[in-house]
């Protein structure tokens, strides 16, 4: 089981690029990486997944070395909205080929004026 | 197409009688997870579903809690004679296949007074 570790709290300004990094050290070979997003009291919101590489949608890039041993969640001009929890999964690979999430503490962003 | 369906969003039990949670998931979804949140902590798994078959509970406590996703209608997670330590917030997420993106319910916050 690849666990992650990530800051546990940044906090920026408006306007600003957050770059959130994640460690997974012990990453299998069929894993993938993915982000999500939860604010309070609601679930948790996909952002952005990759396996290597650079990945680029219209919330977020993401950002993997390599080695894949960590990621960057990279969000652009965030604005007070993008407070929240991020968390950096990897993919686990359950019995059956199925992908249980295995969620972390996250990284709670804290966006002021 | 809605999303993922939890119901109800708030559930106060007492002390030693029994909860039910529902999660309809998305449509043309197969794959079911349960995840829990105490206050200020991350989601843990708990168990993940396949139609009418259970893939993985390595996060389910050993007793009191079941779970299950029938043919027909929502899966349910059951938790029989609940304790105040079961109060936290229950979510349900679902995937077209058992990687990658999945899509989370807004929660169901269990109460037990």
């Amino acid at each position: 089981l690849a666990k992650t570790t990530q800051p546990i709290s940044m906090d920026s300004y408006e306007g600003q690029e957050v770059n959130i990094t994640c460690s997974h050290n012990n990453i299998a070979t069929n894993d993938y990486i993915t982000w999500y997003q939860q604010f309070p009291s609601q679930g948790p919101r996909f952002i952005i997944q990759g396996y290597k590489t650079k990945v680029t949608n219209e919330v977020a890039s993401l950002f993997i070395p390599a080695d894949r041993k960590s990621s960057t969640l990279s969000l652009p001009r965030v604005s007070l909205s993008d407070t929240a929890v991020y968390y950096c999964l990897v993919g686990d690979e359950g019995p059956g080929g199925g992908n249980k999430l295995t969620f972390g503490t996250g990284t709670q962003l804290k966006v002021e004026l | 197409n809605a999303g993922v369906m939890q119901n109800p969003r708030h559930l106060v039990r007492r002390r030693g009688q029994e909860a039910r949670l529902r999660c309809s998931p998305m449509k043309g979804h197969s794959h079911v997870y349960w995840y829990r949140q105490l206050p200020e902590e991350g989601l843990k798994f708990m168990v993940y579903l396949q139609k009418e078959n259970i893939i993985d509970e390595s996060g389910m406590p050993k007793e009191r809690f079941s779970a299950e996703f029938p043919k027909e209608g929502p899966s349910i997670l059951r938790i029989q004679q609940v304790v105040r330590g079961d109060s936290a917030a229950y979510f349900c997420a679902s995937s077209l296949r058992g990687a990658g993106e999945a899509f989370f319910g807004q929660g169901t916050r269990l109460t037990v007074v």
